[in-house]
């Protein structure tokens, strides 16, 4: 499985953008990139996952270069509501795989006021 | 509604007493996880099963049983809890069987141990 360096923490303020990276070395051919959202006192959130290139949805961007060793998760124009944690995750899909996913600590974004 | 339920939401034992935990899905996921989460730290996988009637360790098995009773439902034992088993847990489920899949997560148990 491979691993994710993301940093640990990251302050914003209301209304910029923002980009969280991960780093992931050691991806594998079939590894999808997944990043999850986690409020205080709730089970992490699915945001958006990808394979190559560049994917959106209502939440968020991921960015994904040729190489796919980074990915970038940008949020656009964060609000207070958005402070939580970020996890990066890479794991394998198909149905030979048991899913098996490893969360790392995770980037504690702080939105301002 | 559709998700992932677990019972009880808290709970509270003395070292020595065990329990277990439950854990329920309702999306016809073949994958299902359990996870403990202590204060400050990410996630760490405890137990999963890939499907009905298989279960394999995580990253921190010790100290746990898991029971994968049908598709549903997926319960994780404490035999004789310890303080260090104080923690958040969360259940999850996924398809892996569909080409991009994510995890669904339940809202937690938060389980101190005195």
């Amino acid at each position: 499985l491979a691993k994710t360096t993301q940093p640990i923490s990251m302050d914003s303020y209301e209304g910029q953008e923002v980009n969280i990276t991960c780093s992931h070395n050691n991806i594998a051919t079939n590894d999808y990139i997944t990043w999850y959202q986690q409020f205080p006192s709730q089970g992490p959130r699915f945001i958006i996952q990808g394979y190559k290139t560049k994917v959106t949805n209502e939440v968020a961007s991921l960015f994904i270069p040729a190489d796919r060793k980074s990915s970038t998760l940008s949020l656009p124009r964060v609000s207070l509501s958005d402070t939580a944690v970020y996890y990066c995750l890479v794991g394998t899909e198909g149905s030979s795989n048991t899913g098996k996913l490893i969360f790392g600590q995770g980037t504690t974004l702080q939105v301002k006021p | 509604n559709a998700g992932v339920t677990q019972t009880p939401k808290f709970q509270v034992l003395k070292t020595g007493q065990s329990m277990t935990l439950q854990c329920a899905q309702d999306m016809n996921h073949n994958s299902m996880y359990w996870y403990r989460q202590d204060p400050g730290m990410g996630l760490r996988l405890i137990y999963y099963s890939a499907s009905e009637g298989t279960t394999d360790k995580g990253e921190v098995p010790n100290g746990y049983n898991v029971s994968r009773l049908n598709k549903r439902e997926f319960s994780l034992r404490l035999e004789s809890a310890a303080p260090s088993q104080t923690s958040v847990y969360f259940c999850a489920s996924s398809d892996t069987r569909s080409p991009n899949y994510g995890y669904t997560f339940g809202s937690g148990t938060r389980l101190t141990v005195v």
